[in-house]
């Protein structure tokens, strides 16, 4: 089936650092979806994108839908201890409510 | 405050007996997900349902079903659990047609010996 690619797999953060992470699809995709899940925890939706081009926030958490339909973005600025966790891209294809999820990137903070 | 909720929320079983996951949700949501996560395959769609007496098979059926009898829950039947079963479950659910933002439960981590 139909496969987002998410990237990177996993990075650091430093306290105070902007970091950006991205979501790729073959195929056209009508809404994407943001999420960030914390150990033991559901994912927990951050930012939903339903137009091409869109620009949406949330506090420090920024999210656009590419303009292409095939890619959404992630930026988070400014960095925080608490921000640590695994962010979830996930999408759909069509007027449906299947989503397809990437596979995750794991933001650790820097020893 | 509405909310999904998932029980138990770690579940110890043998090889072949039933399980049943539960998910209830008070948001009165049309649309109920069920998925499963694992190491190396993310969230992978078990079955969903989109109304009461409504259910469908996602990428990963086998092994399992799902019935809906009312709006506020969609529970998770394992027939005879197998080893390849142990994993962590989510449930989920979304308003409608309209929105795709599924929310999700705080999952049942199931263990199969």
């Amino acid at each position: 089936g139909q496969q987002l690619n998410q990237s990177p797999q996993s990075m650091f953060i430093q306290e105070g650092e902007d970091v950006s992470m991205n979501c790729t699809s073959s195929s056209i995709f009508n809404t994407w979806l943001w999420y960030k899940q914390e150990p033991g925890e559901g994912p927990v939706l951050l930012i939903a994108l339903y137009k091409a081009g869109e620009l949406t926030s949330n506090g420090r958490l920024t999210a656009q839908f590419g303009i292409t339909r095939k890619d959404s973005f992630l930026n988070i600025s400014a960095s925080i201890p608490s921000d640590v966790g695994i962010y979830f891209c996930a999408g759909t294809e069509a007027a449906g409510n299947k989503l397809t999820f990437g596979g995750g990137t794991r933001v650790l903070v820097k020893p | 405050d509405a909310e999904i909720t998932q029980s138990p929320r770690h579940k110890i079983t043998e090889t072949g007996r039933q399980v049943t996951l539960a998910c209830h949700q008070t948001w009165n949501h049309n649309n109920m997900f069920w998925y499963r996560q694992d190491l190396g395959h993310g969230l992978r769609l078990i079955h969903y349902s989109y109304g009461v007496q409504d259910t469908n098979k996602g990428e990963v059926s086998d092994g399992y079903s799902v019935s809906r009898s009312n709006t506020e829950d969609l529970p998770l039947t394992l027939e005879s659990a197998a080893s390849s079963q142990t994993s962590v479950y989510f449930c989920a659910s979304s308003v409608s047609s309209s929105y795709n933002e599924q929310f999700f439960g705080p999952g049942t981590r199931l263990t199969v010996l």
